[in-house]
């Protein structure tokens, strides 16, 4: 799977939006986009996908560049459970059960 | 939805002696995986199960490792003659079908003395 690169930490503060960043400049075209997140002592859990249009769901959103080579999770209103490692993944459509993580952006929501 | 349920949450164990770790999925998911997450790094994948058939197992799984699942419901991970290097959260994910997002467990972290 195709590499992404993501800042090591990030800083927000809580009920401000948050982006955070990915960049994926060797994405494939049937590389979908996913994103997960970490919270401290639990396993990951699902955020959002896309492939080339932006996603919207009820825990985030996710602008993807026209040229797919960077993508941006966003979270409208940080609070304080948001606070967690934030994965982004790509993976191609027929295998998307063997998620490669790299390290995350680990997420401080200050109060 | 109970979620993915893994026992024990935490292990402890003497170097050389075996080890078994059990996940129970979300009820009619039948695609079941098995992840390794050792501190500081994300998880890596170690084995697919669709229904009671292993499909997939990736080569960090050596062969200390079993992995089963017999009646397509529960999974069983045992590790034999434990190691050092073995201390790791086993994290456990289950899914109703083949794309559909990942429902992980909150996992077992196993450490060896």
């Amino acid at each position: 799977d195709a590499k992404t690169t993501q800042p090591n930490s990030m800083e927000s503060n809580e009920e401000e939006p948050v982006h955070l960043p990915c960049n994926h400049s060797t994405i494939s075209g049937t590389d979908y986009i996913h994103w997960y997140r970490q919270l401290p002592s639990q396993g990951p859990e699902y955020v959002i996908h896309g492939l080339t249009s932006n996603v919207n769901n009820r825990m985030a959103s996710l602008a993807i560049a026209e040229d797919r080579k960077s993508s941006t999770l966003i979270l409208h209103r940080a609070t304080l459970r948001d606070a967690a490692v934030y994965y982004c993944i790509l993976n191609s459509g027929g295998s998307n059960y063997k998620l490669t993580f790299g390290k995350g952006t680990l997420l401080t929501v200050n109060p | 939805d109970t979620g993915v349920s893994q026992d024990p949450r935490h292990k402890i164990t003497k170097r050389g002696q075996n080890v078994t770790f059990r996940c129970d999925p979300i009820s009619e998911h039948n695609r079941l995986y098995w992840y390794r997450q050792t501190l500081g790094q994300g998880p890596e994948f170690l084995t697919y199960f669709q229904n009671e058939a292993q499909l997939e197992k990736s080569r960090l799984l050596s062969d200390r490792f079993s992995a089963e699942r017999p009646k397509g419901s529960f999974s069983t991970l045992e590790i034999q003659r434990t190691e050092q290097g073995d201390s790791a959260m086993y994290l456990c994910a289950s899914s109703p079908w083949l794309n559909s997002p990942l429902h992980f467990g909150n996992g077992t972290r196993l450490t060896v003395t």
